[in-house]
């Protein structure tokens, strides 16, 4: 079975700074990794994914996410934080060759201050 | 680009009604998925077809039943609705290509569904 863990529930940075934000899982065979975001009263919308080969992604707003698979992490990060990107922050996986069943952590809430 | 459809956007019920979510997936994409998310909660996955068989199950209580037609939309269907089913349903859809399934399934904006 996959997880994923999600440390802290709720994250605050000023804007202009570094977001980082914490995701490892457990899995027993090759995972593929997500991030999602999720804005209030919204769907959930791919940041970025990690399936094979470059272990460093870039996703769509200026976020990035690194693959360490020594770590069994995959932490999402962005350089500089802006207002809009206040939300919460979902980290999923799913296995290799499965049904594309995503298990979701429990999410990480973004504040964004001034 | 088409995007997942999900209706109603908005539902509200009372208890021991029944209701039905549709989900339409993006045009050429085979398998669906349904995820329940609760308030304040992480999305849990309910239930998934591919090609209109049932193809994974999660934790979808035993009152609640879906399917996936032939024009591969597919409808979630809750019986005996509990005050506890209050949650954002999420439908998902996703594209089997090369001899295993996509990897990334696309969201719908959810169905959010109050019993009172």
């Amino acid at each position: 079975a996959q997880s994923v863990t999600q440390l802290g529930s709720h994250v605050s940075v000023s804007e202009g700074a570094l977001v980082l934000l914490r995701c490892n899982y457990s899995s027993s065979v090759p995972p593929y990794l997500f991030w999602y975001v999720q804005y209030p009263n919204q769907g959930l919308q791919l940041l970025l994914k990690y399936t094979t080969g470059a272990t460093l992604v870039k996703g769509i707003n200026g976020f990035e996410a690194e693959f360490k698979k020594s770590e069994t992490s995959f932490h999402l990060t962005k350089p500089s934080a802006h207002m809009s990107d206040a939300a919460e922050y979902f980290c999923a996986v799913t296995l290799t060759g499965g049904g594309n069943k995503l298990t979701f952590g429990t999410g990480t809430q973004l504040k964004v201050e001034l | 680009a088409a995007g997942v459809i999900q209706s109603p956007r908005h539902l509200i019920k009372e208890k021991r009604e029944t209701a039905t979510l549709k989900c339409y997936p993006i045009p050429r994409h085979d398998t669906v998925y349904w995820y329940q998310q609760g308030p304040g909660q992480d999305p849990q996955f309910l239930i998934s077809f591919y090609e209109k068989m049932q193809s994974d199950k999660g934790s979808i209580p035993d009152r609640f039943s879906a399917q996936q037609f032939s024009d591969y939309h597919s409808e979630l269907n809750m019986s005996s609705l509990e005050l506890g089913d209050s949650a954002l349903y999420f439908c998902a859809s996703s594209l089997f290509v090369g001899g295993h399934r996509g990897t990334e399934a696309f969201f719908g904006q959810g169905t959010r569904l109050t019993v009172v």
